[in-house]
């Protein structure tokens, strides 16, 4: 199908366990981004990608780490969870500059 | 660094009634504007957007946004709002020599019939 898919859709897991959430895009979009969604802070971006093996940080990337060695797919992973970053996290897509950004589902990812 | 202020967390509305969602943005530039609206348990649908020209802009679902340079806002608007459009609305600004958008807070809207 064509689109932006998120895997897991719901994820629980232990504090200090590495935990790897999937991001694929279909439209061979140069961007790709992480955000995460907590309530009154709306959504934050962690990371972002302007082409394959092209990362950097966003405004929240402290205990996350990305790749993006295929255009169409950005893993996000969290290296030893935390109870902080226990929240939805959302993957985006866009083509760049002028054009909206497409959304993921969402993963509600919940530590314990 | 551009911001958005959402100054409203959560309003109520009734079926049938107007819907004014207020959005104020902090940016050196002309922006590029947009607004998602987020059903519970989905991901965020773009409603709207402005990059130039007309400052009116028409989106979907019966939605429309005024961008207001001299008061650095792009509220959103509905005439009459239907059960349907209770969600969370996000405002988003990025920057014209960038992509990456940055969003408020967000405004929780509920419909009561």
């Amino acid at each position: 199908d064509a689109g932006i898919t998120q895997s897991p859709r719901y994820k629980i897991t232990e504090t200090g366990r590495q935990v790897t959430l999937m991001c694929h895009q279909t439209w061979s979009h140069s961007y790709m981004f992480w955000y995460r969604q907590d309530l009154g802070h709306g959504l934050r971006l962690i990371y972002y990608s302007a082409a394959a093996d092209i990362t950097d940080k966003g405004e929240v990337p402290d205990g996350y780490v990305v790749s993006r060695s295929k255009t169409e797919n950005f893993p996000l992973t969290l290296e030893s969870a935390t109870r902080s970053q226990t929240s939805v996290y959302f993957c985006a897509s866009n083509q760049g500059r002028v054009t909206e950004a497409f959304f993921g589902q969402g993963t509600r990812l919940t530590v314990v | 660094a551009q911001s958005v202020t959402q100054p409203d967390i959560h309003i109520t509305v009734s079926e049938g009634a107007s819907l004014e969602l207020r959005c104020n943005y902090s940016y050196g530039a002309t922006p590029y504007l947009f607004w998602y609206v987020q059903s519970p348990g989905q991901g965020l649908q773009l409603l709207l957007k402005y990059f130039s020209g007309d400052t009116l802009v028409q989106g979907i679902k019966g939605f429309e946004a005024e961008f207001k340079r001299s008061q650095s806002s792009f509220n959103l608007r509905k005439p009459s709002v239907h059960w349907s459009d209770a969600a969370e609305y996000f405002c988003a600004v990025g920057p014209t020599n960038d992509y990456k958008l940055s969003f408020g807070a967000g405004t929780t809207v509920t419909v009561r019939a």
